[in-house]
């Protein structure tokens, strides 16, 4: 079955300077990769995809993620973050069979310190 | 459009009261998911409906009925609530129901006493 780390519970980062947020998975066969950005009392919104094609992904809000196989990592990335970036990031994976189920991480939080 | 609704967005139950959460979704899309939230868990999918006519079951079913009563509308029913069902429960849907991103909802906040 496939599964998703994300290995820190929370990331600080100062306003202004690079984000990283990690994610490594685990499936069988090609993955889908998604992550989704959820702000406080609100649904989760989509960030951007891999399916197949360039690693580097661009999304929206200035975010953007490389897919990297050899290290099956999906590392989340802005150049410079922003006080309204602070929210909860998930990770998640689906592989490429007839099984439906998207497996998420159990999230980031965010804190971007003015 | 409005995307995908949820109501009640807060409900208080008592152990063994039933209830059903609403779905619904404008974008036509043929899949429709339910999900769990729990602190340090991530989301855990309860039941998806990869087309109209159709239900399966996901990671975590127990407890839980849902009925897919047209493309729109996906409902999720607790027969017997208990305290371990308090939780934030998410609707989802998407247009292909393999590859294609999944659009959330605002979610329902249970708290089961």
């Amino acid at each position: 079955a496939q599964s998703v780390a994300q290995p820190e519970d929370q990331v600080n980062v100062a306003e202004g300077n690079p984000l990283t947020v990690k994610c490594t998975y685990s499936v069988s066969g090609n993955p889908y990769l998604f992550w989704y950005v959820q702000y406080p009392n609100r649904g989760l919104q989509f960030l951007l995809k891999y399916i197949t094609g360039d690693n580097l992904v661009k999304g929206s809000y200035g975010f953007e993620a490389e897919f990297n196989k050899s290290q099956t990592s999906f590392h989340l990335k802005k150049p410079s973050a922003l006080v309204s970036d602070s929210a909860l990031y998930f990770c998640a994976v689906r592989d490429g069979s007839e099984n439906n189920r998207l497996a998420f991480g159990k999230g980031n939080q965010v804190v971007v310190i003015p | 459009n409005a995307g995908v609704t949820q109501t009640p967005k807060f409900q208080v139950l008592k152990t063994g009261q039933s209830m059903t959460l609403q779905c619904a979704q404008d974008m036509n899309h043929n899949s429709m998911y339910w999900y769990r939230q729990d602190p340090g868990m991530g989301l855990r999918l309860i039941y998806y409906s990869a087309s109209e006519g159709t239900t399966d079951k996901g990671e975590v079913p127990n407890g839980y009925n849902v009925s897919r009563l047209n493309k729109r509308e996906f409902s999720l029913r607790l027969e017997s609530a208990a305290p371990s069902q308090t939780s934030v429960y998410f609707c989802a849907s998407s247009e292909v129901w393999r590859t294609d991103t999944q659009y959330f909802g605002p979610g329902t906040r249970l708290t089961v006493l």
